[in-house]
C-alpha cells in the first residue's frame, strides 16, 4: 500500500498571500496525483488531477507540481473561500487508493 | 441537475447490517465506474470500494473486504454499499464519488454523504 504524507498539518496564512502544501509518496506514483479541497460539512471537490491539471471550473490561482515521490499543491493570492482543509490521493496503485491525512488552512 | 444523492445511513448495532444506497442523475451512468468512499468523525478520508461500470468487477479496501458489498442497478442508476457485521471502527460519514473518467481513480462528483454510526 502506498502511505501518502502531507505536511504541514495546519498551514496559518493571511488572505492576499501565497499557500505551499506538500505531500509526499512512499513510492513513486509518476504523475496520478490528485488534490482535493474540502469545506466542513462539505463533500470533497477535485481541485487538480494529473499532478497538475486544473479540474473543470478550478480557479488558476490554484496549481500543483511535482512527480514521482513529492508534489506541492500552491495557492497563490489566497482568497477567503480557500481556507479549507486539502488533501492528496494516488491512483497509481491500487487496490487501495490512498489519500494524504489532509492539512488545514487556516486564516493568519 | 448532476448529482449524487445518498440514502440510508442511520444508527445500526455492531453485527447488523445495513445498506446504503446512491441515486445518480444526470449524467450517464453506465460510463462512469463508481466508489464509496468513507471519512470517520473528525478523520481524513479512506477509500471503500469500487464497482465496475457493469457491475461485472469490484475492489475493496482490506478493512471492509468480506464485510461490505458494492452494487449497481443501472436500470435504477443507483449504487449500493451493503455493510454486514459492521463494527465501531466502521462509524463514517459515507460519500459515494463518480470516477473522473476512464477509470482514471480519481474522484470528481461526491453525493452530501451519509452518516452511519455503529453503536450498540
Amino acid at each position: 500500500e502506498i502511505v501518502m504524507t502531507q505536511s504541514p498539518a495546519t498551514l496559518s496564512v493571511s488572505p492576499g498571500e501565497r499557500a505551499t502544501l506538500s505531500c509526499r509518496a512512499s513510492q513513486s506514483v509518476s504523475s496520478n496525483l490528485a488534490w482535493y479541497q474540502q469545506k466542513p460539512g462539505q463533500a470533497p471537490r477535485l481541485l487538480i488531477y494529473g499532478a497538475s491539471t486544473r479540474a473543470t471550473g478550478i480557479p488558476a490561482r490554484f496549481s500543483g507540481s511535482g512527480s514521482g515521490t513529492e508534489f506541492t499543491l500552491t495557492i497563490s493570492s489566497l482568497q477567503s473561500e480557500d481556507f479549507a482543509v486539502y488533501y492528496c490521493q494516488q491512483y497509481n496503485d491500487w487496490p487501495p487508493l490512498t489519500f494524504g491525512g489532509g492539512t488545514k488552512l487556516e486564516i493568519k | 441537475q448532476v448529482q449524487l444523492v445518498e440514502s440510508g445511513g442511520g444508527v445500526v448495532q455492531p453485527g447488523r447490517s445495513l445498506r446504503l444506497s446512491c441515486a445518480a442523475s444526470g449524467f450517464t451512468f453506465t460510463s462512469f465506474l463508481m466508489h464509496w468512499v468513507r471519512q470517520a468523525p473528525g478523520k481524513g478520508l479512506e477509500w471503500v470500494a469500487v464497482i465496475w461500470y457493469d457491475g461485472n468487477n469490484e475492489y475493496y479496501a482490506d478493512s471492509v473486504k468480506g464485510r461490505f458489498t458494492i452494487s449497481r442497478d443501472n436500470s435504477r442508476n443507483t449504487v449500493y454499499l451493503q455493510m454486514s457485521s459492521p463494527r465501531a471502527e466502521d462509524t463514517a460519514v459515507y460519500y459515494c464519488a463518480r470516477d473522473h473518467f476512464g477509470g482514471s481513480f480519481r474522484f470528481d462528483l461526491w453525493g452530501q454523504g451519509a452518516l452511519v454510526t455503529v453503536s450498540s
